[in-house]
């Protein structure tokens, strides 16, 4: 057990839904990360936070967003679903800003239909 | 840009015989390197990491990575395979030069052959 929690585990939803992936981190740690790993494109990094701020901006589409609020959960929010949208989408935590080991969660699978 | 390639989508080796997975990455800056490994339903566990000083790592579960600057490689290694190291292996580079952006390989799925 990487310490890492993500609800929910599997999420079923229909294409222009919104939805919204939760993620707490290890105890103490304090940057986040988000990742989409999908067949055709790998894992993909999408946004880290660190301390309730944007750190670094990976491949994130403008439709998703993500926050880190003050009790260090972060959310990762994903509206005008399309069907490539499917895919599993990680958490991971790390101690510090440099994320020098990454502490990964078991994921969340997101079918859109 | 930062960029990793692992040349190998499926690597076979029988169980008690050396495993390679290999590695190439490509930073303009100093090269942070890992080896992530993922077992199915589960999430990346570290395996081990290069920051900076003996080009050979020890990580967890007896693997090894070989930095190689002048080849720009970081090949994961095993000096005798078990059947449970069967598994999905990912090489990750950080470049220092663009924050903390982990780029990662595409993966190498490794078959432990009993």
């Amino acid at each position: 057990d990487s310490g890492v929690t993500q609800t929910p585990k599997h999420l079923i939803t229909a294409t222009g839904q919104r939805v919204t992936l939760r993620c707490s981190p290890r105890s103490g740690d304090l940057s986040v990360y988000w990742y989409q790993q999908s067949l055709d494109q790998g894992l993909q990094f999408l946004i880290q936070y660190y301390n309730g701020e944007e750190r670094a901006k990976g491949n994130i589409l403008e439709r998703f967003s993500a926050q880190q609020f003050p009790d260090l959960h972060s959310e990762l929010n994903l509206s005008s679903l399309e069907l490539g949208d499917s895919a599993l989408y990680f958490c991971a935590s790390s101690a510090d800003r440099v994320g020098e080991k990454l502490f990964f969660g078991s994921g969340t699978q997101l079918s859109v239909l | 840009a930062q960029s990793v390639a692992q040349p190998e989508d499926q690597v076979n080796v029988a169980e008690g015989n050396p495993l390679t997975v290999k590695c190439t990455y490509s930073v303009s800056g100093n090269p942070y390197l890992f080896w992530y490994v993922q077992y199915p339903n589960r999430g990346l566990q570290f395996l081990l990491k290069y920051i900076t000083g003996d080009n050979l790592v020890k990580g967890s579960y007896g693997f090894e990575a070989e930095f190689n600057k002048s080849q720009t490689s970081f090949h994961l290694k095993k000096p005798s395979a078990l059947v449970s190291d069967s598994a999905l292996y990912f090489c990750a580079v950080r470049d220092d030069n663009y924050g903390q952006n982990f780029v990662f390989g595409p993966g190498t799925r490794l078959s432990v052959l009993p």
